[in-house]
């Protein structure tokens, strides 16, 4: 089955240590994207990518890096820089400018 | 800056009564909008969408939104809701002159009464 997957679903991390969440998409899509989801605030998108080896910074990337070696996968690293980390992260991805979003499962971090 | 306003936080129906969400954007230029829905330990999918058209659009689980383009407001209804639309429900649009980046509402938790 055509999909994203993300992964780990859940993890938890101590204060100050780097820790990377997997996106991977089996879709054929050119654009990705790391959205990150916290209660009422709706969806804040981190950073995207709409072609291998390019990414943009979204709205709130400060503390995080990414990277599109592959169409297929787009890592998200969560630095020690954020200072806000514990959230439920998103990876989508889409064909086109105007599609739909197609959504993992999303990767829930918290930060002891 | 673009915004999307979605009035409800959270809202609690009982099965067979009927729904409304209200969902405002900011910016009177070309849009298309989405209404995606979470619900509880799955992942976000689409609802519904517009493009161009028809502006009354159906979308699954006898969901519809009305496009009102004066009113910038693109609301999500249902005539009997059902236990099992207990979600999340996110009104999103795509700006088509910023880059076709989609700007999200806050959400609207639905809680469905048995």
């Amino acid at each position: 089955d055509g999909g994203i997957t993300q992964s780990p679903k859940y993890l938890f991390r101590k204060e100050g240590q780097n820790v990377t969440l997997s996106c991977e998409q089996n879709l054929n899509h050119d654009a990705m994207y790391w959205y990150r989801q916290d209660p009422g605030q709706g969806l804040r998108l981190i950073y995207y990518s709409q072609i291998v080896n390019d990414f943009q910074k979204g709205d709130i990337a400060e503390g995080y890096s990414v990277s599109r070696e592959k169409k297929e996968s787009f890592p998200l690293t969560v630095t020690s820089a954020q200072k806000n980390p514990t959230a439920f992260y998103l990876c989508a991805s889409k064909q086109g400018n105007t599609g739909e979003l197609f959504f993992g499962e999303g990767s829930r971090l918290t930060v002891l | 800056a673009q915004s999307v306003s979605q009035h409800n936080h959270h809202v609690i129906l009982s099965e067979a009564a009927s729904l409304e969400l209200g969902c405002n954007y900011s910016y009177g230029g070309t849009v298309n909008l989405f209404w995606y829905v979470q619900y509880p330990g799955q992942h976000l999918q689409l609802l519904l969408k517009y493009f161009s058209g028809d502006p009354l659009v159906k979308g699954i689980k006898g969901f519809e939104a009305e496009f009102i383009k004066s009113k910038f407001s693109f609301n999500l209804r249902k005539p009997s809701v059902q236990w099992s639309d207990t979600a999340e429900y996110f009104c999103a649009v795509n700006y088509m002159d910023s880059n076709y980046q989609l700007i999200w509402g806050a959400g609207t938790k639905l809680i469905i009464k048995p």
